[in-house]
């Protein structure tokens, strides 16, 4: 079945990029999303990509794809502290199906 | 900005309650979902709704989970018989459909089973 792993920790100057990752199993994923959860709300859509593309930039936002080793990452230019947050990066094969999250990525911004 | 709903945000219930978790999807989508997430692990696929019928279940989603859309608003996950491994935070979403690619999530109930 789909397995999305992402690592649980990430820490980031102010300032500085974050770059978070995450890997998927299931080669038939055509849709690959990043999400954010800031605390005690739902999950918010910050982007996604086509298994087609290998990149996506939106504003401060890049997504790379290496669709060869199923690696998928979200980078932050310039990180604020509003972007304190757990990122989750979900995958799926149809749209408007079920997506499969990750464990979700805490980014915690020191000032 | 039109936003998904659920109620209540916290549920505390004794082992063998059934509960019903309410939530209010955004006005004009066509999709329904029910995802779930128990503390520390990721957030996993329950059900997935479309005209009036279920479209997908996962393996978790067995016969103490129903769903039910009882009027033009509402979209509701009732768990029968709650059992202790049942505590999570159940998140609605809702999409479009016609291929949007978003999924609009509410904020989540806390699930506790005592």
């Amino acid at each position: 079945g789909e397995d999305v792993e992402q690592s649980l920790f990430l820490s980031v100057r102010e300032g500085d990029s974050s770059v978070i990752n995450c890997t998927y199993t299931d080669s038939s994923s055509t849709y690959l999303y990043w999400y954010k959860q800031e605390p005690g709300a739902g999950l918010q859509l910050l982007t996604y990509i086509f298994s087609n593309m290998d990149m996506k930039q939106d504003q401060r936002l890049t997504v790379l794809l290496n669709k060869k080793d199923k690696h998928l990452s979200l980078r932050i230019a310039d990180t604020q502290t509003g972007d304190s947050a757990i990122y989750f990066c979900a995958e799926s094969i149809i749209p408007d199906e079920k997506l499969t999250f990750g464990t979700g990525t805490r980014l915690t911004i020191i000032p | 900005e039109p936003e998904v709903t659920q109620t209540p945000s916290h549920q505390v219930t004794q082992m063998g309650q059934e509960v019903i978790l309410r939530c209010v999807p955004i006005s004009n989508h066509l999709y329904f979902y029910w995802y779930r997430q128990i503390l520390g692990q990721k957030v996993e696929f329950l059900v997935s709704f479309y005209n009036n019928e279920i479209s997908e279940k996962s393996e978790i989603f067995d016969d103490q989970f129903s769903v039910e859309r009882p009027d033009g608003s509402n979209f509701t996950l009732k768990i029968r018989s709650t059992k202790l491994e049942d505590s999570a935070m159940y998140f609605c979403a809702s999409s479009e459909g016609l291929a949007t690619h978003e999924q609009f999530f509410g904020p989540g109930t806390r699930l506790t089973v005592l």
